[in-house]
């Protein structure tokens, strides 16, 4: 089976750009994480869902940032407009509802993104 | 402020010898997880603890995790080469389905 699939792997482009990251998540999977990944906060939830729905959204760090989910197949992660301190590893994650106890997440492979 | 504290953030030894990683909190998990990632790629889940007190083994990997499910270490015995990586505990908050990562520790282990 497929794992969670994110594209591009690596974005570069310069601030005040729009960016659209993208992901995959592994059938049949009922939730979906956004996670941003820097040296200096570590690895920080933005957002995610459940069943297309967003659940919590408090991790988002400005209205620069936005996420959807048409669908249990397809999420996107927009920053409009871009900024150099957005630069980071953003990767996505998805897990069964398997119960409190008991959820591994997977991950993606990443998008390093880079805002000059 | 991170709510899980890892500790060390870096660690470099030689292969054979032992290492053990803490990760401590303040705070109650209703289960904790460990992950490796290695560069360029996504954190991958090691193990998850539920029980205070639980010990759990993967190979030369040992997962034990507090009676007060506060805290929990790895121990990694005679660690070779291929368990370089970056080790991230992550916490489940018993309110909902959100994970509380640790900035991680980074595992070298040289050949």
């Amino acid at each position: 089976d497929a794992g969670v699939i994110q594209s591009p792997r690596h974005e570069v482009t310069e601030m005040g750009q729009e960016v659209t990251l993208r992901c995959k998540p592994i059938s049949g999977h009922d939730y979906l994480f956004w996670y941003r990944q820097t040296m200096m906060r570590g690895l920080e939830l933005l957002i995610y869902f459940n069943n297309n729905v967003p659940i919590d959204d408090s991790g988002m760090p400005e209205d620069r940032f936005s996420a959807k989910m048409p669908n249990a197949s397809f999420s996107t992660l927009k920053i409009q407009p871009s900024e150099p301190r957005d630069s980071a590893v953003y990767f996505c994650a998805s897990s069964l509802d398997e119960g409190l106890s008991n959820q591994p997440q997977h991950f993606g492979d990443g998008t390093r993104l880079s805002i000059l | 402020t991170q709510l899980l504290e890892q500790s060390p953030q870096f660690l470099s030894i030689q292969e054979g010898e032992n290492l053990t990683v803490y990760c401590n909190s303040s705070s109650v998990f209703s289960s904790l997880q460990w992950y490796r990632q290695e560069p360029g790629e996504g954190p991958v889940l090691l193990v998850t603890v539920v029980t205070g007190g639980e010990v759990k083994k993967l190979k030369r990997l040992t997962f034990q995790f507090g009676d007060a499910r506060k805290d929990s270490s790895l121990h990694i015995t005679a660690a070779q080469p291929g368990d370089t990586g970056l080790y991230l505990c992550a916490g489940l908050s018993s309110n909902d389905y959100k994970l509380s990562f640790g900035a991680g520790t980074t595992v070298t282990v040289r050949a």
